[in-house]
């Protein structure tokens, strides 16, 4: 059965600082995968998709993802952490008929 | 995202009530969605459509149930509302690729609170 782990419910970090969101996922064939990020009382918004070619993927508000199949995860990074960075993230993983989220994790920045 | 539009956006209601949600599109996707959102469970699915004559059972779909309107209108219903189904609820709509897998674009939410 398809499943994406998220196994940091809570991470804090300084601003300035470089973060990584961690995201394990179980899927029988080639993954489609994507991050969110939900800021309070809104819905979520893609930060990135990856879908196939190359393993590091760029996306919005300075978040990159790198794919690494053989240890089945799709970790986000950002090299400097921003107060505005505050929200909750979550990895998802897409099936062609559904999407499969994980529980998220929460980001706290402090100054 | 404004092109996904939920209402209403609050909604305190009791124990028994009918209730619906309503979702409008004006990204002319023709894949949209019902997930609810509950603290330390992620999002889950409820429902899915992927046209106007197609609907399907996501993960929890007990206590729901879905109509599709028009390709652009995805309306949520609980029949008869319970305590347990206090929640954040969440559209979301896609387009179909080749891969059916294009990324969705959600509302910005409804808050159900059952009482």
């Amino acid at each position: 059965a398809q499943s994406v782990t998220q196994p940091d419910i809570h991470i804090t970090v300084s601003e300035g600082a470089s973060l990584e969101l961690r995201c394990n996922y179980s899927y029988g064939a080639t993954p489609y995968l994507f991050w969110y990020v939900q800021s309070p009382g809104q819905g979520l918004q893609l930060l990135l998709k990856y879908f196939s070619g190359d393993t590091l993927v760029q996306g919005i508000k300075g978040f990159e993802a790198e794919f690494k199949r053989s240890q089945s995860s799709f970790n986000l990074r950002k090299p400097s952490v921003h107060w505005s960075d505050a929200a909750e993230y979550f990895c998802a993983v897409g099936t062609g008929n559904q999407f499969y989220f994980g529980t998220g994790t929460s980001l706290t920045v402090i100054p | 995202d404004a092109d996904v539009t939920q209402t209403p956006r609050n909604r305190i209601t009791k124990t028994g009530k009918r209730i619906m949600l309503e979702c409008s599109q004006t990204k002319g996707h023709d894949r949209m969605y019902w997930y609810r959102q509950d603290p330390g469970l992620g999002l889950r699915l409820i429902y899915y459509s992927f046209d106007v004559k197609d609907i399907n059972k996501g993960e929890i779909s007990d206590g729901y149930s879905v109509s599709r309107q028009a390709q652009a209108k995805f309306s949520l219903s609980l029949e008869s509302a319970i305590p347990n189904q206090t929640a954040l609820y969440f559209c979301a709509t896609s387009a179909q690729g080749l891969s059916g897998n294009q990324p969705q674009h959600f509302g910005d939410g409804t808050r159900l609170s059952i009482l």
